[in-house]
């Protein structure tokens, strides 16, 4: 295992409510990486960081923030979250080259 | 559309028999990577493939990235109901920096 956690693992909200996702390492890696997952559409990226207080949108950043205030965490919030937010969500990170390692995810339902 | 084609999207193949996954792209591959879901899981990095012609083995799966560097095969032999769940290949790209593009994935299922 490569030292990442997220929580909560199952999380089921309602539409207009903020939520916020961790993810937690314990590797130092420098790059963190929010994905969600979806049937039909693959992995696909949402913010990235690349050291503290620096990150940067991925592909489908629209009502996503992220925030990494330590080296460790790196935080997902939904400012207010919609149905077409229900997902898998996986962090990931990566030391600088070489394949970035995945939690085990987080399942949100948004009702 | 992706860019990073993988081939088939799902196959179900009888206990003991071989099987081979493509992952295609239409530029230089410069870092190939496999993993491995299974459901309800987070992706589990089986191996990492850099220079054309390159082949590794972990078990009996083995890997291989292609000369010019455009497509990786994932091979299994006499494959076992834990092989089962979903491959996906992910890969470097100069452009993207230190982010990784991935293929949509390939679903295996193992008859017993």
């Amino acid at each position: 295992d490569a030292g990442i956690t997220q929580s909560p693992r199952h999380k089921v909200t309602e539409t207009g409510t903020p939520v916020t996702l961790r993810c937690h390492q314990t590797e130092n890696h420098r790059y963190m990486y929010w994905y969600r997952q979806d049937p039909g559409h693959g992995l696909r990226l949402i913010h990235y960081s690349y050291g503290v207080k620096d990150t940067d949108k991925g592909e489908v950043s629209d009502g996503y923030s992220v925030s990494r205030s330590k080296t460790e965490d790196f935080l997902l919030t939904l400012e207010s979250a919609t149905s077409s937010q229900t997902s898998v969500y996986f962090c990931a990170i990566r030391l600088t080259a070489g394949p970035q390692y995945f939690g085990p995810g987080t399942r949100l339902t948004v009702l | 559309s992706q860019e990073l084609e993988q081939s088939p999207q799902s196959l179900i193949v009888q206990e003991g028999k071989n099987l081979t996954i493509n992952c295609t792209s239409s530029k230089t591959l410069y870092g190939l990577y496999w993993y491995k879901q299974k459901y309800g899981e987070g992706l589990i990095f089986l191996m990492m493939l850099q220079k054309g012609g390159e082949e590794k083995s972990h078990e009996k799966i083995t890997a291989k990235l292609d000369e010019k560097k455009q497509q990786s095969s994932l091979h299994i032999t006499a494959s076992q109901p834990s092989h089962a769940g979903i491959y996906l290949c992910g890969a470097d790209r100069l452009e993207y920096g230190n982010k990784l593009v991935f293929g949509a994935g390939t679903i295996l299922r193992v008859k017993s």
